[in-house]
């Protein structure tokens, strides 16, 4: 079973704000993701992680950031949240080669945000 | 054209009978194939994924790989009503950038399975 975790679970927040959707995991993965995700849609990549002091933007600009100073955590910040920042944050992670690597990603429970 | 496309239904089966999903792609270098479940409110959860050409069995799923066509499906046989979900079609191209380490998502088909 997965061990990935995610805070806060829902978050609503007026616009301007700063917030910092955290994800952590102890399975020891090294690459780790940010996929962004509005109902009814599909997932679109934002932002990825091979290690600590690796990271990437994804398929789809965000104005969010990232960090990765631990392997185990790899938060994803907004500086000043708006109205179309509104969405589902789903923080992932993949074993690191090997046999077992399928290519198969753990998410967590997702990070539900709105800015109002 | 999308990288990876999937009818978004609702495909609607009864209970018992044999749901088909269906999902194609168009990157000829995708490695690898994963079939997600999401249930309305959650995360995805790795259903069943394929490599190489043909079908793939595990339980009451079948995952069905034509590389040629550039095609995906799964059987989900003897449906239940607690497979009604969206069911999320992902690959893995092969990116300049980051190899074969990111997956691509479908929109994904909701399924319903009516008692």
């Amino acid at each position: 079973e997965a061990d990935i975790y995610q805070t806060p679970r829902y978050l609503v927040i007026g616009t301007g704000k700063k917030i910092t959707l955290e994800c952590s995991q102890t399975m020891g993965h090294d690459k780790m993701y940010w996929y962004q995700q509005d109902p009814g849609m599909e997932l679109h990549l934002i932002h990825y992680s091979y290690g600590v002091n690796s990271t990437e933007k994804g398929d789809l600009s965000s104005e969010s950031t990232v960090s990765r100073i631990r392997t185990e955590h790899f938060p994803l910040t907004l500086e000043s949240a708006r109205p179309s920042h509104t969405s589902q944050y789903l923080c992932a992670s993949r074993r690191t080669g090997g046999r077992l690597d399928t290519g198969e990603l753990f998410f967590g429970e997702g990070s539900r945000l709105t800015v109002l | 054209q999308k990288e990876v496309e999937q009818n978004s239904g609702p495909l609607s089966v009864p209970e018992g009978a044999i749901a088909s999903l269906n999902c194609t792609y168009s990157d000829r270098g995708s490695q690898s194939f994963f079939w997600y479940r999401q249930y309305s409110g959650k995360s995805p959860e790795l259903i069943m994924f394929i490599y190489s050409n043909g079908d793939k069995e595990d339980g009451r799923f079948t995952a069905q790989l034509n590389k040629a066509s550039q095609y995906v499906s799964l059987l989900i046989r003897d449906s239940q009503p607690s497979d009604s979900a969206t069911y999320l079609c992902a690959v893995n191209p092969l990116r300049k950038d980051s190899g074969y380490s990111t997956l691509t998502f479908g929109k994904g088909t909701m399924l319903l399975v009516s008692p």
